[in-house]
């Protein structure tokens, strides 16, 4: 089965603590994205990735941290300088890093900081 | 970036079809507009997307009009399991990474 996946599901933190957020896919896909959504809200682009060693930021990157080692994983560290990490995580992918490539999006991960 | 102009939410008849409008006066010639659907709690998925023409899948229908201000998604025999929030978006084929937003959409509710 080709898909996205992002563990863990939920993900609980102390405040100032670094967590990474996991995010693999096996699309064999170039293109690969962090996305965050607040309760009632719309997606916003954290940073994005056209191709491995390569990425590139989003509108709200500060605070976050990505890394492109492999193809397949793109994880998502989230620093104690993200004034408010508690969110939906969501990672997506795609063919190319043209927008015209339907994005394949991941189950989410949803962490909260206290 | 066009913006895109949706009602917040919508109710359909299981069976019956549903008409989703979306209003993106602003759009550019280059500019495609795309259709997503989130079920509560999971990642967006992806329906259609379409430039100036009329376009089909297995999904759904996206009718554009002629001027291209505003688009209509169809699902033509809504089911429970299409009840999400749907998203507009409008998007330029080489605008790389920049500004992606997905507003808050239409919430979608299929009534048994």
């Amino acid at each position: 089965d080709g898909g996205i996946t992002q563990s863990p599901k939920y993900l609980f933190r102390k405040e100032g603590q670094n967590v990474t957020l996991s995010c693999e896919q096996n699309l064999n896909h170039d293109a690969m994205y962090w996305y965050r959504q607040d309760p009632g809200q719309g997606l916003r682009l954290i940073y994005y990735s056209q191709i491995v060693n390569d990425f590139q930021k989003g509108d709200i990157a500060e605070g976050y941290s990505v890394s492109r080692e492999k193809k397949e994983s793109f994880p998502l560290t989230v620093t104690s300088a993200q004034k408010n990490p508690t969110a939906f995580y969501l990672c997506a992918s795609s063919i190319g890093l043209a927008f015209s490539y339907e994005q394949y999006f991941g189950p989410g991960t949803r962490l909260t900081v206290t | 970036d066009a913006k895109t102009t949706q009602p917040p939410s919508m109710d359909c008849a299981e069976g019956r079809a549903a008409n989703l409008p979306c209003n993106h006066s602003t759009i550019s010639g280059n500019e495609y507009v795309y259709w997503y659907r989130q079920i509560h709690s999971q990642g967006p998925q992806y329906i259609i997307h379409g430039l100036k023409n009329n376009e089909t899948n297995e999904m759904a229908s996206l009718i554009i009009t002629e001027d291209r201000k505003s688009s209509t998604l169809i699902l033509p025999h809504a089911t429970l399991r299409d009840t999400a929030v749907y998203y507009c978006i409008v998007r330029a084929f080489d605008n790389y990474g920049q500004n992606f937003v997905f507003g808050p959409g239409t919430r979608l509710s299929v009534l048994p």
